[in-house]
């Protein structure tokens, strides 16, 4: 049964430090997501990848966001410095669709940030 | 630019009772659309999607949703809720944003089933 997996399931670190989150997608897929998801804001979308190309990254915040795909089996996403507005559950999705098509997304289970 | 409206945030309903979540879309084309469910501390998954053809679409556990052009709408329903449905339900519109596809959210339903 394939599946996204995401880790950590659970992190807790202070405001400042940094913090990084994996995922490894769906052998296959071509595509990637990261949303972040809080009660206030809902899902946002905040990096997409094609083909382990970034092709949109306007959700996230430029100064201390960045997202990253070192090969065809892991995406990170790093916070640099943490604050506590990021607390949040970040979800990765993965898909397989073609250039200009869609197809569906499967998530993984969540990594839960909390910045003290 | 594309949206998507769940109308109601939180539905209670009683354990057997038939449900039917709202989903209302702004899209000029023909939409693909989804429902997705989010149990608490899980991620989502995927019940139904809709491309093309049948409006009428069947997914797991015992789901349905109605695609109506006329109305810009998705309901999701099922006949006979179980408490096991209790959960976070999403509906979701593929839209072009920055020259690529990507899924656009609604806030969510938040369903409780009463025994």
């Amino acid at each position: 049964d394939a599946r996204v997996t995401q880790t950590p399931r659970h992190k807790v670190t202070e405001m400042g430090q940094e913090v990084t989150m994996r995922c490894q997608p769906i052998l296959g897929h071509n595509t990637v997501f990261w949303y972040r998801q809080t009660m206030m804001q809902g899902l946002e979308l905040l990096a997409y990848f094609r083909n382990r190309a970034p092709l949109d990254d306007s959700g996230m915040p430029k100064d201390r966001f960045s997202a990253e795909m070192p090969d065809a089996t892991l995406a990170t996403l790093k916070i640099q410095p943490s604050e506590p507005r990021d607390s949040a559950v970040y979800f990765c999705a993965s898909g397989s669709s073609p250039s200009g098509g869609y197809n569906e997304q499967f998530f993984g289970p969540g990594t839960r940030l909390t910045v003290l | 630019a594309q949206s998507v409206t769940q109308p109601d945030i939180h539905i209670t309903v009683s354990e057997g009772a038939s449900l039917e979540l709202r989903c209302n879309y702004s899209y000029g084309a023909t939409p693909y659309l989804f429902w997705y469910v989010q149990s608490p501390g899980q991620g989502l998954q995927l019940l139904l999607k809709y491309f093309s053809g049948d409006t009428l679409v069947q997914g797991i556990k015992g789901f349905e949703a109605e695609f109506k052009r006329s109305q810009s709408s998705f309901n999701l329903r099922k006949p006979s809720v179980h408490w096991s449905d209790a959960a976070e339900y999403f509906c979701a519109v593929v839209g072009i944003s920055g020259g690529y596809n990507k899924l656009i959210f609604g806030a969510g339903t938040r369903l409780a089933v009463h025994p």
